[in-house]
Parts: structure tokens; sequence; C-alpha cells
């Protein structure tokens, strides 16, 4: 059973301290993402790793970083939090995407709200 | 235009009623078509693969058209635990890197 865990379910920051959230996971997944998730928006992926030490800019990275020293361990680092970061954040895992074999399924964490106040 | 499009709903329904949602997508290369299935304050979950060839899982069944580029899902005799959201998702390649795009979802409420 894929488990993959999230430092925080609930934060709440003050604009413009330095923000860590951390996800792990147990699968041994070469691929983790980071998506942000608001009302009528959906899914937006901030950025993605395919093995570690590897990084890729997703859709909004825009105020973003992320670290992936160890393969279990992704982290989101929000340099400089500001209000527009209040979202709910998703991590996910995936095992590694061969084409012609079919896609993987993706899992998540539980998410974490944070609140930038 | 956005990449997947759904109706966000939200449908509500009776216990027992058959409801179909549908979604497009923007991307013909697309390979790979799934629906997940978030309920409230809660992460996505797969619910089910979408194949070329349709396909049933339960009360559920998925079907994908190409040509027109939109995939269904319908659920037949909803139950109350059915009431989530339903995100569409496709594949699609970003710079040499395979992702899912995640549509915004569409809200189902069951109601007794």
């Amino acid at each position: 059973d894929v488990k993959v865990t999230q430092s925080s379910r609930y934060l709440v920051k003050r604009t413009g301290e330095k923000v860590f959230l951390e996800c792990v996971q147990d699968m041994d997944h070469e691929n983790m993402f980071w998506y942000r998730q608001d009302p009528g928006l959906g899914l937006r992926l901030i950025y993605f790793s395919y093995d570690v030490k590897m990084k890729e800019k997703g859709d909004i990275p825009e105020g973003y970083s992320v670290s992936r020293e160890k393969k279990e361990r992704f982290s989101l680092i929000l340099e400089s939090a500001s209000t527009n970061q209040t979202s709910m954040y998703l991590c996910a895992t995936r095992a590694v995407y061969v084409v012609g074999t079919g896609d993987h399924e993706q899992y998540f964490g539980p998410g974490t709200r944070l609140t930038v106040t | 235009r956005k990449e997947v499009e759904q109706d966000p709903g939200p449908f509500n329904v009776p216990e027992g009623a058959t409801v179909a949602f549908n979604c497009t997508y923007s991307n013909s290369a697309s390979q790979s078509f799934f629906w997940y299935r978030q309920d409230c304050r809660k992460e996505p979950k797969l619910l089910m693969s979408v194949y070329s060839s349709g396909n049933e899982d339960g009360r559920f069944t998925a079907q994908l058209n190409r040509a027109s580029q939109y995939i269904s899902l319908l659920i037949r005799d909803s139950k109350l635990s059915d009431s989530a959201t339903y995100l569409c998702v496709v594949n699609g390649w970003s710079g040499g890197y395979n992702k899912l795009i995640f549509g915004a979802g569409t809200r189902l409420a069951v109601h007794p």
C-alpha cells in the first residue's frame, strides 16, 4: 500500500516568512510532484522531479523552489510567503512512465492547507 | 483555453439516478486518460483508467472519443457515497517529460 505523507495538514505563516513543505513516500517511486489546488482552478503543477537531485518547473513555479536530495523526499520551499500563496498544497508520486506500456497511477499525499496572513 | 475542461456542476441527483459527466481535452497527442475522485477535504484518488474501447467497473462506465477529444463517465444507480468531485485527467508532455493534466473537477451531490 503506497504511503505518501506530508509534514503538516494545516499551516499558518506570516507574509515574508520562508516556508518548507515536506513530502515523503515509501514506494521507491522515481517521480514526485508538487501541486496547488484552488477553487475553480483545479490542480496546478508547481514543480516536479524525475529523480534524485533533478527538478523541472511546472506550470506555476514563480515564488517556489524545490529540493530532492533523497529519492523518498521532495521538499517545496516558499522563499518569501505571500498572501496569494494561500492554498492547498498536494504532493504526489508516480512510478516511471514508459512509452508504450501505459501510464501509472499517481498517488497523492493528504495535502497541506497553507494560510499566509 | 484550458487543456482539460469540465463542467464544474454541481450535479444534484437523487439516490438511484444515472448521471453522466463529460470532459474535453485539447492535446490530440494525449495517450492516457483517467478519472480521479476527490472527496471533500481529501486527496484525489484514481477511480478508473479510460481505454479506447470503453471500460466498465461495477456501476461506473468510462468512454473515450479520440476523434472529438472527449471523455465521459457514467454512474448508474447513484449512492450517497458517490458524492464527491470527479477529476478528468489526461497525460501530456512538457519539455520531454510526461505529466498528468487535471481538469478542475465536476462536483456530484447525491441526495436521499
